[in-house]
């Protein structure tokens, strides 16, 4: 069973451009969950979400900040007009139905510079 | 809100040296709490786990007690080797409207040596 899937790896884009991030679920997981890392610091919430449902968006920037999860397909973080600050690493987690109890398997993250 | 509070670091240990990583919590209700591991380059692992009160996590050697009265998850390891040099991330999960989201410490770096 493959682990949770995150592409790409490293991301490189100028301010202004868009960055979009993908994740792909364990097989079975039907629950996704967005964190951001900013350098030297731990993993923030961003958002989480069921197939082609927002569930929780409390941590997500109010502007520029997107997600989806739609039924076919990975899930979608997308980042428009990206600027210095948003360099960071975003790891994606995934977890079965009862997401309350089940524990949260990570990809590998993607990292985000902003030159 | 719910949050995490790591003991400053990094940490550097002699390999075989004693092992210990604070961690306090602050939350409503009764978390469950978590030790995650990330090795240069990859995501987070989770290393171990409580859910409630007096229970012990343990995995690979490292252990850590849940501690209501004190609101503390303390990682502790007997004897490290250079393989466990990573990040280790104390994080807990609160059940009620936070739909099960993890809050992460700081993290603490640990670097062991020969």
């Amino acid at each position: 069973n493959a682990g949770v899937m995150q592409n790409p790896r490293h991301l490189v884009r100028r301010r202004g451009q868009e960055a979009r991030l993908r994740c792909s679920p364990m097989k079975g997981h039907s629950h996704v969950y967005w964190y951001r890392q900013l350098p030297e610091e731990g993993l923030k919430f961003m958002v989480y979400l069921q197939k082609e449902n927002i569930i929780d968006e409390s941590g997500m920037p109010k502007e520029r900040f997107s997600a989806e999860f739609p039924k076919e397909g990975p899930s979608i973080l997308r980042i428009q007009q990206v600027v210095r600050g948003d360099s960071a690493a975003y790891f994606c987690a995934s977890s079965p139905p009862g997401a309350e109890t089940y524990e949260q398997y990570f990809g590998p993250g993607t990292r985000l510079t902003v030159t | 809100g719910d949050s995490v509070t790591q003991m400053e670091g990094p940490v550097t240990l002699s390999e075989e040296a004693f092992l210990t990583i604070n961690c306090t919590y602050t939350a409503t209700g009764y978390p469950s709490l978590f030790w995650y591991v990330q090795y240069p380059g990859e995501g987070l692992q989770l290393l171990l786990k409580a859910t409630k009160a007096d229970d012990k996590g343990s995995n690979k050697g490292f252990e850590a007690t849940y501690r209501k009265e004190t609101t503390s998850f303390h990682l502790e390891k007997g004897s490290v080797q250079v393989s466990d040099s990573a990040v280790y991330f104390c994080a807990l999960k609160n059940g009620g409207t936070s739909y099960g989201k993890l809050t992460f410490g700081q993290g603490t770096i640990l670097t062991v040596h020969p």
